[in-house]
This record gives C-alpha cells, structure tokens and sequence, in this order.
C-alpha cells in the first residue's frame, strides 16, 4: 500500500492530453515538494518535474504539472507512443521518502 | 552529464546480507545527497535510504534495524548493506541522486540492479 495514491492507468489517443492525479496528505503532499518520474520497463526512472511544477533541461514543455493542498496533478499534451510508460510521483513524509503507486500511461 | 552505476550480486540467501556499490561517473558525489531506491516484482518503487556526502545518513524506518549506506569520496563510491535477507527484498535495486537538499527529487538513477533473494 503506497503512501500516495495514484490511479493504476490512464489512456488517451495520440495527441491528446492526459492528466495523471496523485493524492497524500498534510504531511506529505501538504508540506513537501513533489517530483514526477517517468519509467520504461528495463531503463532508469527518469525526473520530469522537481519542485511542483520544475522542467529539468531537456524535459519538452508538453509536460507540466501542479500542486494544490495534498494532492498534485501531472499533465501530457501532444501524447506520442513514446510516452507509454509508468508515471511516479514522489515526495517526502517527514524524512521518509514516499512514492505513489505508479499510473501506466497507455497511448491507443 | 553525471551517470550511476550499481553493482553487485544479483543472487542473495536468505539470512545473509546483500551487498551493492553504486559507482558515480562524470561528476563528483560532493556536495550531494544520494539514495538507494527499490522496486520489488510488480509493485512499486519504496525508499531505501540516503546518505550525504559527508557520511550524515537518514533510513526508512521500516528497514532501518538492516540497513547500513556508506560513503567513499575518494573512489566516488556509496554502498548498501541490507542485512537478514529474505524473498521479500528481492528487487530491482535503483542508486539515485538527489536533484538539491535532501528532501527533494531524485534528478539522476542508475539503471537498476535485480537481486533475487533465494536458496
């Protein structure tokens, strides 16, 4: 049972936008930076968004995402093949590091 | 670009202590905050750990009475010891680097390691 909850899959239709919803708590979500990481089977987890809303260099802008109380969001737009792949929102609860449940992205 | 490789044994028994090396290139490990990170089959990732460069250390605490992460700047090194082994903690074992302070996002990883925890 992950701390934060996220919904196990989303699709959507190439080029479309999808929104990925992470839910915590005061503790956690409330009080602490969220980060979103993008996962391929077999490769590294990779960092999308740092610090609620951040793009590190390289990350294209069609990826975005927000924050409001205890819970985040993760936005796709312009969604390719490509992006197929387990979506990760992480944070921290107190010094605990805490991930969601993963969300399979599916582009039909 | 910096980059992290874990290594070690993918075959651990049960009762003993599994032992990984991530092995940081392209960069140096101070003044950063690094983690070990896992993923067991089919579930998610769960927080191991980190450790700063200085040696200061924080666990999660449902793992804390078996692990220890330790640091080596003069070979660029951090480790993992996980103690007590069983087929519980077989998983992918991910090195991660965080992108600032301790309490933020993890901005590098290493490919993962699988350790499978069987007689």
């Amino acid at each position: 049972q992950s701390v934060l909850t996220q919904p196990p899959s989303v699709s959507a239709a190439p080029g479309q936008k999808v929104t990925i919803s992470c839910s915590g708590s005061s503790s956690n979500i409330g009080n602490n930076f969220v980060s979103w990481y993008q996962h391929l089977p077999g490769t590294a987890p990779k960092l999308l968004i740092y610090d609620d809303n951040k793009r590190p260099s390289g990350i294209p802008v069609r990826f975005s995402a927000s924050k409001s109380g205890t819970s985040a969001t993760l936005g796709i737009a312009g969604l390719q093949t490509g992006d197929e792949a387990v979506y990760y929102c992480g944070t921290w609860d107190n010094s605990l590091g805490v991930f969601g449940g993963g969300t399979k992205l599916t582009v039909l | 670009q910096v980059q992290l490789q874990e290594s070690g044994p993918g075959l651990a028994k049960p009762s003993e202590t599994l032992s990984l090396t991530c092995t940081v290139s392209g960069g140096s490990i101070s003044p950063y905050y690094w983690s070990w990170i896992r993923q067991p089959p089919g579930k998610g990732l769960e927080w191991i750990g980190y450790i700063y460069y200085s040696g200061n250390t924080n666990y999660n605490p449902s793992l804390k009475s078996r692990v220890t992460i330790s640091v080596d700047t003069s070979t660029n090194q951090f480790s993992l010891n996980l103690t007590s082994v069983t087929a519980a903690d077989t998983a992918v074992y991910y090195c991660a680097r965080h992108s600032a302070v301790a309490r933020s996002g993890f901005s590098n990883w290493g490919q993962g390691t699988l350790v499978t925890v069987s007689s």
